[in-house]
C-alpha cells in the first residue's frame, strides 16, 4: 500500500465547477498534512496547511480525518487558472521526518 | 523576501560524470530539504540538512551525497551518473521544524546521456 494515495484523475471541469479531491495517508502517526499544486514542469508551491478542525482560505477549502486517516480539499467556482496538479503532502514526525507526496491528482477546467 | 533558489536550471552531464547542484535557502530558514522528481512520477525525498548536519537520507544509493554550509546553502553531489538520474532536482527549505511548511524552489533539470 502507498504511503499517500490520490486519485490520478484527470478531473475535467467546467468554468465555475466545484470539485474535490480526496487522499488518504497509511502512517498513523502522521502529524502535518499539506496541498501543494504543481503546474507542468515546475516547483510544488504550498497551497495550503491542513488543520484538524479544517481551514478555508479563500474557494479552497481543506479537511482532514485522523480517524479515517483521509485528506480532502475542496474548490469551489472553478477558475481556468486552477488548472494544476495537486499533490497531498504528509509529514512524518518519527525519527525520519520527511514529507511523503502523493503522486497528484490533475485537474483540468474548461471554458 | 527571495525564495529558495537553484543552480543551475538545466545541466546536461554524461553516464559516469558527477553533477554537483546548489541551493540557498530562505533567509532565516535553516532546513534544506532535496527530492528527486523523474519524468511523470511523484517527488522522492533524498536528503535533509540542518544546522550543518545530515539529518535522514531516502532509499538512494550512496552516490547521492551532499552538505550544507555554514550559511545554510548547500549542494547535492550525484557521482557515477546513470541515465535514470535524469530528473528534476528540487530543494525545499523550512524554518527548521519539520512539521512547518516547505518551500520550493524551481529546480534544476538534470539530463545524462
Amino acid at each position: 500500500r502507498k504511503e499517500v494515495e490520490q486519485d490520478p484523475g484527470p478531473f475535467n471541469v467546467p468554468e465555475g465547477a466545484t470539485v474535490a479531491f480526496n487522499c488518504t495517508y497509511s502512517n498513523s502517526a502522521s502529524q502535518s498534512f499539506f496541498w501543494y499544486r504543481q503546474d507542468c514542469r515546475k516547483e510544488p508551491k504550498l497551497l495550503m496547511s491542513v488543520y484538524s478542525s479544517g481551514n478555508e482560505d479563500g474557494r479552497f477549502t481543506a479537511q482532514l480525518n485522523r480517524a479515517s486517516q483521509y485528506i480532502s480539499l475542496l474548490i469551489r467556482d472553478s477558475k481556468l487558472s486552477d488548472s494544476a496538479t495537486y499533490l497531498c503532502v504528509v509529514n512524518e514526525m518519527d525519527s525520519s521526518y520527511k514529507l511523503i507526496f502523493g503522486s497528484g491528482t490533475r485537474l483540468l477546467v474548461r471554458p | 523576501e527571495a525564495g529558495v533558489t537553484q543552480s543551475p536550471t538545466h545541466l546536461i552531464k554524461t553516464r559516469g560524470q558527477q553533477a554537483t547542484l546548489r541551493c540557498s535557502p530562505i533567509s532565516g530558514h535553516t532546513s534544506v530539504y532535496w527530492y528527486q522528481q523523474a519524468l511523470g512520477l511523484g517527488l522522492q525525498f533524498l536528503l535533509w540538512y540542518d544546522e550543518g548536519e545530515e539529518r535522514n537520507r531516502g532509499n538512494f544509493p550512496p552516490r547521492f551525497s551532499g552538505r550544507q554550509f555554514p550559511n545554510y546553502s548547500s549542494e547535492l553531489n550525484v557521482n557515477a551518473l546513470e541515465l535514470e538520474d535524469s530528473a528534476l532536482y528540487l530543494c525545499a527549505s523550512t524554518r527548521g521544524q519539520p512539521h512547518y511548511e516547505q518551500y520550493f524552489g524551481p529546480g534544476t533539470r538534470l539530463t545524462v546521456t
